[in-house]
């Protein structure tokens, strides 16, 4: 089955240490998300891309940073992870069009801990 | 400005009846989409249903349907013969500019069985 993938699911890191999240994806999508979500709260976006053009949040923290190698890679990479950085990271696919236009699909998340 | 809103944080409802979570959005534009995740405890969002609003006719899949109402800028779902399975958090959401979605805040839907 088509899918998104994330791993690792869980992830524990130290305060300060860098940190990457990949997401890999086998529906072709032109367009792939990172999103942060904190407990109970709708999903923030981070940024997207739209095949390989970058587009980044304005108030995503410069501590984000992102790579999309190919059309089926996005890895997510936090440079000096903070206490705050904690949540749950979801990638998400879409693409701009036919009849599933603009529904995103979304991976299991990564659920990072920093400690 | 884009912007969605869910006015109920939570909702319960028992087992087996029938239950609205409401959304309202505001929007310029005239042929878009909307749709409703669903948001189970430690488990993968997906989409529960989406509507296109150049059609009248309210979508339905399964116990989930919507009342889409295009002039009251209204879409709000409602599930039939709630079952366990159904408790989770739910999220409208709306395509904003660039692919992106503008998400509301959330209901979580309380099972009582």
């Amino acid at each position: 089955d088509a899918m998104v993938i994330q791993n690792p699911r869980y992830q524990v890191t130290q305060f300060g240490k860098p940190v990457t999240l990949s997401c890999s994806q086998t529906l072709n999508h032109n367009v792939m998300y990172w999103y942060q979500q904190k407990s109970s709260q709708a999903p923030k976006l981070l940024f997207h891309y739209y095949d390989k053009d970058f587009n980044n949040e304005a108030d995503t923290p410069d501590n984000f940073q992102s790579r999309r190698p190919n059309t089926s890679f996005c890895f997510l990479d936090i440079r000096s992870p903070g206490l705050g950085d904690a949540a749950m990271y979801l990638c998400a696919t879409s693409r701009p069009t036919g009849p599933s236009r603009d529904e995103q699909f979304f991976g299991p998340g990564t659920r990072l801990t920093v400690l | 400005a884009q912007t969605v809103t869910q006015s109920q944080p939570e909702m319960s409802v028992q087992e087996a009846e029938t239950v609205t979570l409401s959304c309202t959005y505001d929007t310029s534009e005239s042929d878009y989409y909307l749709f409703w995740y669903k948001q189970p405890p430690s488990r993968q969002m997906i989409l529960v249903i989406r509507q296109e609003a150049y059609k009248q006719q309210n979508a339905t899949e399964n116990r989930f349907s919507v009342n889409f109402q295009k002039a009251a800028k209204s879409f709000s779902l409602k599930i039939s013969d709630s079952q366990l399975g159904d408790a989770a958090m739910y999220f409208c959401a709306y395509p904003g500019l660039g692919s992106q979605l503008i998400w509301g805040a959330g209901t979580k839907l309380i099972i009582k069985p």
